[in-house]
This record gives structure tokens, sequence and C-alpha cells, in this order.
């Protein structure tokens, strides 16, 4: 079975400050990974997703996330943090292939952008 | 907005009762999947419908169980509530094909005193 580790439980950065968020994988096969974030009394959203291809993507709101193979990482990353980026970000993973397609979330990480 | 709504909102049970929670997909989409959120964890799978039949689960005793309706729709059952079952339950709904992504509804907040 798979798990996600993020190692950052709570993270607190002032505005402009650059931003990186860790995660990383375990699983034997090829998988799909994201990254969603929750902000305070919303749903759940998507920020970016990797299937395959460019293992930098760029996401919303200026965020992006390297997937390295080798290391079994996808990590958040975001130049210069807003106040408004203020949330709960979770990665997440899914298997590709067979009939294990639900996704696999990591226990999150709570960003605290000071003004 | 996703376009998955979850009904209701919030809920108080008492311990033992049963409890339903529905939940209404993205248009389109065919994949139905719930999961808890416990406070300060991440989503845990529950299990998945698909063309109305359950389609994958997760570690949770067989006192959850749910539907799909043919409008892709579904609930999730939940008996002899615990009270460690107060928790955050997310629907998200998706497409049945390998590079999707899913959209979540804004939850249910079940409370079990």
């Amino acid at each position: 079975a798979q798990s996600v580790s993020q190692h950052n439980h709570h993270v607190i950065l002032s505005e402009a400050a650059s931003l990186e968020l860790g995660c990383n994988y375990s699983y034997g096969g090829t998988v799909n990974l994201f990254w969603y974030v929750q902000y305070p009394g919303q749903h759940l959203q998507l920020l970016l997703k990797y299937f395959s291809g460019d293992p930098l993507v760029k996401g919303i709101k200026g965020f992006e996330a390297e997937f390295i193979k080798s290391k079994f990482s996808f990590n958040l990353r975001k130049p210069s943090v807003q106040w408004s980026d203020t949330a709960e970000y979770f990665c997440a993973v899914k298997p590709r292939g067979g009939s294990a397609r639900q996704l696999t979330f990591g226990s999150g990480t709570q960003l605290t952008v000071l003004p | 907005e996703t376009g998955v709504t979850q009904s209701p909102t919030h809920l108080i049970k008492t311990r033992g009762q049963q409890v339903t929670l529905r939940c209404s997909s993205q248009s389109g989409h065919n994949t139905v999947s719930w999961y808890q959120q416990a406070l300060g964890q991440g989503p845990q799978f529950i299990f998945q419908y698909y063309r109305e039949e359950e389609n994958g689960r997760g570690n949770f005793p067989p006192r959850f169980s749910g539907l799909q309706f043919p409008n892709y729709s579904s609930e999730l059952n939940v008996n002899a509530l615990e009270l460690d079952d107060s928790a955050l339950y997310l629907c998200a709904s998706s497409f049945r094909t390998e590079n999707t992504e899913a959209f979540f509804g804004q939850g249910t907040r079940l409370t079990v005193v």
C-alpha cells in the first residue's frame, strides 16, 4: 500500500518569503501526484497535479512542484508567499493502473503567513 | 465552486445512532469517493463507487456502507456511531480514467456525543 509523508506540520512565514513544503511517498509503481489546499472553511481545492512529462509542474496562484522520481518526492514551492496563502496544504498520490484509484493523502502542513 | 455538493453541512448524533450523509457529484462524473478527515489529519479513504457498485475500500469497518444512484449521486451510511467517528466527511467525484483529478465537496462535519 502507498503512503505519503509531509514532514512539516506547521510552517510560519512572513509575507514575501519563499516557501517549500516537503512531500515524500512510498509506492513501488507509477503514481499520479497532487497538491491540494484547504482554506479555512472551504473545500479542498487542487493546486497542481503531475501525471507524466516535465517533472516541474506549475499550478494556480504561483505555486509549482517538482517531481524527483529517484527521491520519491514532490515538493511544493512558491517564490513569494502572500497572507492569503494561509491554509492547510495536502500532498496526495494515486497509483496508476490496477483497481486502486483512491487518493492517499499526507497528514497536511498548516501554513501561516504573517502580514 | 466544484459542483460537488454535500448535505447536511453539520450534524450532531448520539453514540449508537445511525447517520446518512449525501453527495451530489459534479455533472458528468461517474465515480464517487468518500473520505474521513479527523481533526489535524489528512483525509482517509473510506470507499469508492462506480456504476453503483463499491469499487475499492479503505481500512474502515462494515458499519460504514454506501450507495451510488443512477444519477451518480451517493450516500454514506454509518451505523452504531462511535465517538471516534466524529470527523469531517468528504465526498469527491471524478471521471474513471487514468489521468484525472478529483473534485471535493465542502464536507459534512459529524459530531458524535
